[in-house]
């Protein structure tokens, strides 16, 4: 079965870009979204199909997929921001696959 | 509005059945959208369930599928979720979501209800 991984925290300071990444098998050849997921709270779609902004996003967001890394960037984070991000992928036969989800802090 | 939203009991005894049902407003199951379950065990993340767009076009997570099953009503006003033989690994708040077709994103999500296992 296809699997993701991605790191399990991300740490970075008020106003600075965070980085968000989902590895996985020559994963530039599939579609990547990922979501954003405050405590309590269903998740939220941030990015669509690699580097698609979801109405109401923020442009701060933005997306990238190539090789074995998709990368979700933030930029200017903010307090807002913080919150766990999955990516979702499509293993191309019988099943969607997520990420195990990466907790972003801001300091 | 579009929107989703699960029901169905908060416990279940190990080894029974678990049911829950989505209702939803506002979109279509089957024209155009697919209605989908996931789960979320406490602390942990996020797992993919099952995906179906009309009884005959659906897809099963395969670690479950020996226990799992989905299927949409006739009015297509709601789809149901039955996961046979729980054990306390099957605690979870379970998550009911939309997607245009698999592969694409869950673009619409419900709130989420926990569902206990135990004795």
């Amino acid at each position: 079965s296809y699997e993701v991984t991605q790191p399990v925290s991300v740490s970075v300071a008020l106003g600075q870009t965070a980085r968000i990444t989902c590895g996985g098998n020559n994963i530039g050849e599939k579609l990547v979204h990922w979501h954003q997921q405050k405590p309590g709270e269903a998740p939220v779609l941030v990015m669509s199909r690699d580097n698609n902004r979801p109405s109401g996003i923020p442009a701060r967001f933005s997306g990238s997929n190539s090789g074995n890394t998709a990368t979700l960037t933030i930029s200017s984070v903010q307090v807002g921001d913080e919150a766990d991000y999955y990516c979702q992928v499509w293993d191309g036969s019988v099943a969607e696959v997520f990420g195990g989800g990466t907790k972003l802090t801001v300091l | 509005q579009a929107q989703l939203q699960e029901s169905g009991p908060g416990l279940v005894k190990p080894l029974e059945t678990l049911s829950l049902t989505c209702s939803f407003s506002g979109f279509s199951i089957g024209r155009p959208y697919f209605g989908a379950w996931i789960r979320q065990p406490p602390g942990k993340g996020l797992e993919w369930i099952a995906s179906v767009y009309s009884n005959e076009n659906i897809y099963y997570n395969p670690a479950l599928r020996s226990r799992v099953s989905i299927s949409v009503d006739a009015s297509r006003s709601h789809f149901s979720l039955s996961l046979g033989s729980v054990t306390a690994a099957d605690t979870a708040v379970y998550f009911c979501a939309r997607q245009v077709i698999v592969g694409d994103p869950f673009d619409l999500w419900g709130r989420g209800t926990l569902v206990t296992v135990s004795s």
